[in-house]
């Protein structure tokens, strides 16, 4: 079953680092681009960036361009999201998506078609 | 970079059908026909519903259908069935390096 498993909900400081993960698992991991997505609390969804595990190509949305860290471990299937100091206004769930990919003609889709189930994430004085 | 623009709700009764609009630019909806729909059920992760404008994933109802006419995308559920509660959001790829834009998100009441 291919599936991506986030790890656990987190409740931080404001000022404190935090790096959120995310575990592909039942396909080939470096051959399909993860994204990440916020959800702030009653929002909607919002596009944060993208990195493909092969190589680490890594973009970003600018409106999340310096304000996170996404990188991505191959050796183990597994992405990340990271910051180094957050803030109140970081207080989310926050989604890991695969990029649809057909692997019979190599070509990369323009959808998310696997998701996580979320992580929380908490940062209140 | 602005969201596309979806109404804030839309409701229905069992049965009928409904459309949600998903209106964005010529740099995002008006340039690819590359919209993609997600259902998201209170405290679930979003499911994709439609992608390419009009194409279903394997699995998904053909009571979910998708169109696009410049600027705007819609989705259409016709046969509406309790089930189909939940909020919905458009996406459009828009270039500039592997981005995405999502619509704020269309509330589906059935009444």
């Amino acid at each position: 079953e291919v599936q991506l498993v986030q790890s656990g909900a987190e409740v931080k400081k404001p000022g404190e680092s935090l790096k959120i993960s995310c575990k592909g698992s039942g396909y080939s991991f470096t051959s399909y681009w993860i994204g990440w997505v916020r959800q702030m609390p009653g929002k909607g969804l919002e596009w944060m960036g993208i990195i493909y595990p092969g190589d680490s190509d890594t973009r970003y949305s600018p409106s999340f361009q310096g304000q996170v860290t996404i990188s991505a471990d191959k050796s183990i299937s597994t992405a990340y999201l990271q910051w180094s100091s957050l803030k109140a206004s970081d207080t989310a769930m926050y989604y890991c998506a695969r990029r649809g990919y057909d692997i019979l003609t190599g070509y990369h889709n323009y959808y998310m078609d696997v998701w996580g189930k979320g992580t929380t994430v908490t940062v209140s004085s | 970079q602005s969201a596309l623009t979806q109404p804030a709700s839309v409701s229905g009764s069992p049965g009928q059908s409904i459309t949600i609009s998903c209106t964005g630019t010529s740099s995002d909806v008006g340039s690819y026909n590359l919209v993609s729909w997600y259902q998201q059920h209170p405290g679930k992760a979003p499911k994709l519903m439609i992608y390419e404008g009009s194409k279903r994933p394997s699995g998904v109802s053909n009571r979910f259908s998708g169109s696009k006419s410049g600027n705007t995308a819609s989705l259409t559920i016709s046969g509406l069935q309790a089930e189909d509660e939940a909020d919905y959001y458009c996406c459009s790829y828009a270039g500039s390096s592997l981005n995405w834009v999502f619509g704020g998100g269309t509330k589906l009441t059935v009444l």
